[in-house]
């Protein structure tokens, strides 16, 4: 159980067009979902908390009009890369967390951005 | 706010070696403590995790972790290692309570074991 599932694993598209990401809680639903920022060798970097039906928390030094976030159900939510450029390319991770209790965030397989 | 500090950014073991990767964290609340695991170009896998309740517990693939309030760790360990556990290893923490509270990352400890 608690699947999370990340799509698309791999995009490579040209600098100035908006990419899509899509998180979807498979089996369970997701009050909150997390948005992460991996460089090659480092850490998760926490981008932003979406609650489902609200706006996005982001964190500090994140544009929000850059990364634009939507949870608009309990079992999907979705990160907008705008006009990406070859500096937003990294590896991009979703989490979600189930409703209720102290319950482990499920992360997705991820997705690797490459711009040219 | 919370902190995790992970003590070794690489630990090289023999295949069946026993391992043992450091982890310190503080905060001033009660926090919940996770282990993940990541294989190269994938997400984060839980290993395990302390919420509450007895302070040594057993997670996946054989791997165990002790919380320890005093010296504030969670080092994770594996008696005996195997090729197929090289991957990074992250410590997380967070505030105690419900679900959306958001996880603090150590930097990673990259296990290889050779053979």
């Amino acid at each position: 159980g608690a699947v999370v599932s990340q799509h698309p694993s791999w995009v490579i598209c040209k600098s100035g067009t908006s990419v899509k990401i899509e998180c979807r809680s498979l089996d369970f639903q997701a009050t909150t979902m997390f948005w992460y920022r991996q460089f090659p060798k480092q850490s998760l970097m926490l981008m932003a908390t979406s609650n489902e039906g609200s706006k996005a928390t982001y964190e500090q030094g994140v544009e929000k009009d850059k990364f634009l976030i939507n949870h608009a159900s309990l079992t999907l939510s979705t990160l907008t890369v705008t006009s990406a450029h070859p500096e937003d390319s990294s590896f991009y991770i979703c989490s979600a967390g189930e409703r209720g209790g102290p319950r482990p965030q499920h992360f997705g397989d991820g997705t690797r951005l490459s711009i040219l | 706010a919370q902190s995790v500090t992970q003590l070794d950014s690489q630990v090289p073991v023999f295949e069946e070696a026993p391992v043992e990767l450091r982890c310190n964290y503080s905060s001033s609340v009660s926090v919940y403590l996770f282990w993940y695991v990541q294989y190269p170009n994938q997400g984060l896998q839980l290993l395990l995790k302390y919420l509450s309740g007895s302070t040594l517990v057993k997670g996946i693939n054989g791997f165990e972790a002790e919380f320890n309030k005093s010296q504030t760790s969670f080092h994770l360990r594996k008696p005996s290692v195997h090729i197929s556990d090289t991957a990074e290893y992250f410590c997380a923490v967070r505030k105690g309570g419900g679900s959306n509270y958001k996880l603090t990352f150590g930097k990673g400890t990259l296990l290889t074991v050779n053979p």
